[in-house]
C-alpha cells in the first residue's frame, strides 16, 4: 500500500471554527490532491499541488485553503467551517506525467454542527 | 456542469447478470482511468486507457475508450457480489500541473 496517512480520521466541529486536515505521504510523489465526497457527486477536487509551494484551485475551492511547505505534507484548512462542508475528505498522491495512477488515503469524515 | 458525467448513477442487479456503465464528456482526453471504491476505503485504480477505440480486459471487466476519446464504457460480465462498489472514471489534464478530475460515479450493488 502507498504510504499515505490522513489525520484526523474523524472530526466533529462547530460552525464558524477553523479546521485543518493533514495529508502525509512517504512516497515522495510530486502531486497531491484534496477531494470531498458527497452522495451523488463522486469525488470533487478542492485543491491540488504540483510541487512544494505550488498549488491551484479545483472545482469546489470556495471556503478552503491549502499549504504545502514540504513534499510529504499537504494541509487543507477550512477557514470558517459551515454545515455544507460536512463531508468525507480524501487525499490522493500521484507521481504524474506518464505515471498518473492516484493513490488515496483512508479519508477523513468531518461533521460540522 | 461536471466535466465527466457517468450513467447510470445507481444500478442494482442480481448475481450473474451483465451490465455496462458509461463515462461521457464533451472534451477530448489523452487518456482515461477507471477506479473502484469500496465502502470506507479510497478508490483503487482498475485500468488506464490511452488510445481511441482501445479495449482492455481485466478478468470479467471490459473497458473501452471511445474512438473520439471523449467517452468510455465499462462492461461487467456475470457480475458477482464482490463487484459491488462505486465505479469512477477520471481524467488528467492541465499539462504539467496534472489536474486529476473524477466523474460523478456509478454505484453498483450486486445481490446474491
Amino acid at each position: 500500500d502507498a504510504g499515505i496517512t490522513q489525520s484526523p480520521r474523524h472530526k466533529v466541529t462547530e460552525t464558524g471554527t477553523p479546521v485543518t486536515l493533514r495529508c502525509h505521504q512517504t512516497e515522495n510523489h510530486r502531486y497531491m490532491y484534496w477531494y470531498r465526497q458527497d452522495p451523488g457527486h463522486g469525488l470533487r477536487l478542492i485543491h491540488y499541488s504540483y510541487g512544494v509551494k505550488d498549488t491551484d484551485k479545483g472545482e469546489v475551492s470556495d471556503g478552503y485553503s491549502v499549504s504545502r511547505s514540504k513534499t510529504e505534507d499537504f494541509l487543507l484548512t477550512l477557514e470558517s467551517a459551515t454545515s455544507s462542508q460536512t463531508s468525507v475528505y480524501f487525499c490522493a498522491i500521484s507521481q504524474g506525467l506518464a505515471r498518473t495512477e492516484a493513490f488515496f488515503g483512508q479519508g477523513t469524515r468531518l461533521t460540522v454542527v | 456542469t461536471q466535466l465527466l458525467e457517468q450513467s447510470p448513477q445507481f444500478l442494482s442487479i442480481q448475481e450473474g447478470e451483465n451490465l455496462t456503465v458509461y463515462c461521457n464528456s464533451s472534451s477530448v482526453f489523452s487518456s482515461l482511468q477507471w477506479y473502484r471504491q469500496e465502502p470506507g476505503e479510497g478508490p483503487v485504480l482498475l485500468v488506464t486507457v490511452v488510445t481511441g477505440g482501445e479495449v482492455k480486459k481485466l478478468k470479467r471487466l471490459t473497458f473501452q475508450f471511445g474512438d473520439a476519446r471523449k467517452d468510455s464504457s465499462l462492461h461487467i460480465t456475470a457480475a458477482q457480489p464482490g463487484d459491488t462498489g462505486l465505479y469512477l472514471c477520471a481524467v488528467v489534464y492541465g499539462g504539467a500541473t496534472n489536474k486529476l478530475i473524477f466523474g460523478t460515479g456509478t454505484l453498483l450493488a450486486v445481490q446474491p
